[in-house]
């Protein structure tokens, strides 16, 4: 899928344990956003980072929720003290830099994450 | 939030047959996106559209941009059993540079050999 590696691509969790998720984007991409697809669902929204600034988290949820970007490495979700209704598939996707128009955003192949 | 709303939620056609999907919002986009997802894999991108009124074809796909900016459909001409897959249109907010995606809930589509 377009060089956007996800891993792992599929992460079990007992109720109350912490989720870690990491994206690497395609090469030379500096945008990456996370989104979240429930079965039978469309993807949604939760958020946007460049490297090392958080750009847009309004599809986020306020608490357990958190994101990174940093200078170097991944991209990393992080869920804390999950709960059932987290399990979903995270999909990351990545794109350019800001300015270079007509540029979609390509997505790596998701974390499954299952909720004991 | 913005939502859009894509028909039909399943289709279930013959191989050979022409298959139309469309997507419709409440506000305007300024790009309209159609991925296709399969079992257990992410989203891949099979037509981008950037300007209202624009016909793009890729293949087999055709996909246009409505002249409201509030629409836009997606054509598979002589569909065959690999076009089984998950639909998905996908529009970007207004504001220029990279936006976050919109996503309607998808169009499952079965090919019958």
């Amino acid at each position: 899928n377009a060089g956007v590696m996800q891993n792992p691509r599929h992460l079990v969790r007992r109720r109350g344990q912490e989720a870690r998720l990491r994206c690497s984007p395609v090469k030379g991409h500096s945008h990456v956003y996370w989104y979240r697809q429930l079965p039978e669902e469309g993807l949604k929204f939760m958020v946007y980072l460049q490297k090392e600034n958080i750009i847009d988290e309004s599809g986020m949820p306020k608490e357990r929720f958190s994101a990174e970007f940093p200078k170097e490495g991944p991209s990393i979700l992080r869920i804390q003290q999950v709960v059932r209704g987290d399990s979903a598939a995270y999909f990351c996707a990545s794109s350019p830099i800001q300015g270079s128009s007509n540029q979609p955003q390509h997505f790596g192949d998701g974390t499954r994450l299952s909720i004991l | 939030g913005q939502q859009l709303n894509q028909s039909p939620q399943s289709m279930f056609i013959q191989e050979g047959e022409d298959v139309s999907m469309n997507c419709t919002s409440s506000s305007i986009f300024n790009t309209w996106l159609w991925y296709k997802q399969d079992p257990g894999e992410g989203p891949v991108l099979l037509i981008a559209l950037y300007k209202a009124g624009e016909l793009t074809s890729n293949g087999r796909l055709t996909a246009q941009f409505g002249i409201t900016r509030k629409d836009s459909f997606l054509n598979i001409s002589a569909s065959i059993p690999s076009d089984v897959g998950i639909y998905f249109c996908a529009g970007q907010n207004p504001n220029s540079g990279n936006t976050p995606l919109v996503f309607g809930k998808g169009t499952r589509l079965s090919v019958i050999a």
